[in-house]
């Protein structure tokens, strides 16, 4: 069954610290990995995509990289901001379907404090 | 900012009503994308369209249903709203260029809350 689970499921943290969220799926064929930022009552707003020969890919404080043996991703985010708070939503698009499916996690709810 | 827009942006409604969700966007996007989303939990694809006059069944079942008539209109009906249609719908659309890395744009959602 094709999943994507996250964690930690919520994270607090203070303004200016750094953070790394986690991104494990089971998806199969892997076409790419997304994380997505969704803000509280908006949609979700992309941030980085990452296709099978990358491991890493960088916009702005958030660097996500990719580990295709193992299904694993992360999302480090650099010197916090209050406007990073948010959830931050890893999905994953699977190959071979004209819709290029898209798999999502639960997301990991982020609250950065003052 | 993507220009995909969903209309109204919250809405309370009683049992039995017909209600329609709009979203329409301006990118010219083949494809397009109705989401349902709960608290907390994941974003579930409920219809979609490759373009006018094709609209497909998602992964969740859903009592609503779709029509494509005009490449940026894409709205959502349901007949007879109930209780469990309350949720959060999320609006898509991505362009059908071939490749595997097309951006998926959302709109902000409508909250539905039937009573």
């Amino acid at each position: 069954k094709n999943q994507v689970e996250q964690s930690p499921q919520s994270l607090i943290i203070l303004e200016g610290k750094n953070c790394t969220l986690q991104c494990n799926y089971t998806v199969s064929p892997f076409s790419n990995l997304r994380w997505y930022k969704q803000d509280t009552g908006r949609g979700p707003v992309s941030l980085t995509i990452m296709t099978f020969s990358e491991n890493t890919k960088s916009n702005g404080r958030y660097t996500a990289t990719l580990d295709a043996d193992t299904k694993q991703s992360s999302l480090h985010i650099t010197a916090s901001q209050l406007s990073d708070s948010a959830s931050y939503i890893c999905v994953v698009s699977d190959r071979g379907s004209t819709l290029g499916r898209l798999y999502f996690g639960r997301g990991t709810q982020l609250t950065v404090w003052p | 900012e993507a220009d995909i827009y969903q209309t109204p942006r919250y809405l309370v409604i009683g049992t039995g009503k017909k209600i329609t969700l709009e979203c329409s966007q301006t990118m010219g996007h083949d494809k397009m994308y109705w989401y349902q989303q709960d608290p907390g939990m994941e974003l579930h694809l409920i219809h979609y369209s490759y373009g006018v006059n094709s609209t497909e069944k998602g992964d969740l079942s859903s009592e609503s249903t779709v029509s494509r008539i005009r490449t940026e209109h894409f709205p959502l009906t349901l007949e007879s709203a109930r209780p469990s249609h309350t949720s959060q719908y999320l609006c898509a659309s991505s362009e059908s260029r071939t490749g595997d890395t097309y951006e998926q744009y959302f709109g902000p959602g409508t909250r539905l809350t039937v009573t």
